[in-house]
């Protein structure tokens, strides 16, 4: 199976600062690499997807970039509404869609 | 528009079994994979299976593998997951997800059905 390893695992940030999270497969998964946003209370939802393509309606101040092993997500600019959980997710592994652990970004 | 809306909330002793449904609509249901997201209290996302919604063909995580049935009923577009001898640790949200396309990211999620498991 496919490790999944975000980093780090909670994060304090303030509103208008960079903030960037780390996510690192065991082997690689190419660019079958996607990122989700949780609120509490609240299914995820889908950010970003293949390591870099924003999903419909997603601000453009979240990014996401790697390949391999080896991958992160930014969001240039924190807003109020952004303060949530993230996760990464590997999707080369057929049927296996490992999350990683996650990240909890609160406010500073 | 895709919605995925699902069963509510349950209840259960140790031992017992749980099914909870994912009716599907505003999509052509056997034209995707349906997945099974459950998310326990205080921790991350954990991937449970996924059917496909054509064929029936299913895949599980090996950590259900052998308590978990993912089904499907295409005259209704639901999908259903079967959950057999609970344990405390099988409390949690379940959510299904549509996989997508792109990448198989889940696109589309239902709004989860909490699952207790309580003497």
């Amino acid at each position: 199976d496919i490790q999944m390893t975000q980093s780090p695992s909670s994060l304090s940030a303030s509103v208008g600062d960079r903030v960037t999270i780390t996510c690192r497969a065991s082997q690689s998964v190419g660019i079958y690499l996607n990122w989700y946003q949780q609120k509490p209370g609240m299914a995820p939802t889908l950010l970003i997807y293949g390591t870099s393509i924003l999903q419909g309606g997603v601000p453009s101040r979240f990014s996401g970039s790697g390949s391999g092993t080896d991958f992160t997500l930014t969001i240039s600019s924190l807003q109020p509404e952004d303060f949530a959980t993230y996760y990464c997710q590997q999707s080369v592994l057929t049927p296996t869609r490992t999350f990683g652990q996650g990240t909890r970004l609160e406010i500073k | 528009q895709v919605q995925l809306v699902q069963s509510g909330a349950e209840v259960k002793k140790p031992g017992a079994s749980v099914k909870v449904s994912c009716k599907a609509s505003g999509y052509r249901f056997t034209d995707y994979y349906m997945h099974w997201v459950r998310h326990a209290p205080g921790q991350g996302l954990e991937w449970m299976g996924r059917i496909n919604a054509k064929t029936g063909v299913t895949g599980y995580s090996q950590d259900v593998q052998g308590r978990v049935t993912m089904t499907r009923d295409t005259s209704i577009s639901t999908a259903y997951m079967d959950l057999s001898s609970l344990r405390s640790d099988d409390t949690a949200v379940y959510y299904c997800a549509r996989g997508s396309d792109r990448y198989d990211a889940f696109d589309f999620w239902g709004q989860g059905t909490m699952v207790t498991v309580s003497s």
